[in-house]
């Protein structure tokens, strides 16, 4: 059973850095069948697809938010991580990480709880 | 940028047939997803490549294509069908994930 799990802090002060972690368990990162993606969702809203990194360190972001994510990933650790850098308030959410489908491009099949990350002084 | 459109809200009667359509230019070149999530839960997925659904999602929910519109159909609603429902697919050259705004069923 593939299992995803975000950690990291709940609040963080208008223009520093969103950081998240993604910990994957039941699948491997580095497998190259899927790639590992960060989605998020203001409070009462729609969902927002933040960018994707593959097996092999390639990155796509969504270029509305290009020019202040990374998506990294840490393979040893079978984790791949967030940073979203001089957030707002309106960077407030629930950021959720998904496994996102190569062969079926674009199904994302396991999500995460999706904690909320307030951006707040 | 691309966008998928749903209508905001959609009512129906236990029982009866709902329907929630998503639109998109791009949506006869790609393949196209449904997602239903309920309150303090993450989304599901519910139908996959526009018509195809997940071991274990119940045949009352089911996805059609017909050109740029996509028709998600739950046939026989229950209660525990209210939630929100979204559509999901990729910008027409494949690279960027796009979600729809999201319809909510409300069962009367």
């Amino acid at each position: 059973q593939v299992q995803l799990q975000e950690s990291g802090p709940g609040l963080v002060k208008p223009s520093e850095t969103l950081s998240l972690t993604c910990t994957v368990s039941g699948d491997s990162v580095s497998g190259g069948t899927y790639s590992w993606s960060w989605i998020r969702q203001p409070a009462g809203k729609g969902l927002e697809w933040i960018g994707r990194i593959y097996s092999n360190g390639q990155t796509k972001y969504n270029p509305s938010l290009k020019s202040r994510v990374t998506i990294s990933l840490d393979t040893p650790k079978n984790q791949f991580s967030l940073n979203l850098r001089s957030v707002t308030a309106a960077d407030t959410a629930l950021y959720y990480c998904a496994r996102e489908g190569i062969s079926i491009f674009g199904k994302i099949d396991y999500w995460g709880q999706g904690p909320l990350v307030t951006v707040s002084s | 940028s691309y966008e998928l459109t749903q209508p905001p809200s959609v009512s129906v009667s236990p029982g009866q047939t709902a329907k929630i359509t998503c639109s998109g230019d791009a949506l006869p070149n790609q393949y196209a997803f449904w997602y239903q999530q309920k309150p303090g839960q993450a989304p599901s997925l519910l139908i996959y490549k526009d018509i195809e659904r997940p071991s274990g999602i119940p045949e009352r929910f089911s996805g059609s294509s017909a050109g740029t519109t996509l028709t998600l159909t739950i046939s026989g609603v229950q209660a525990e069908d209210e939630a929100d429902y979204y559509c999901q697919s990729t910008d027409s050259s494949g690279t960027y994930v796009v979600f729809g705004g999201g319809t909510k069923l409300t069962v009367l």
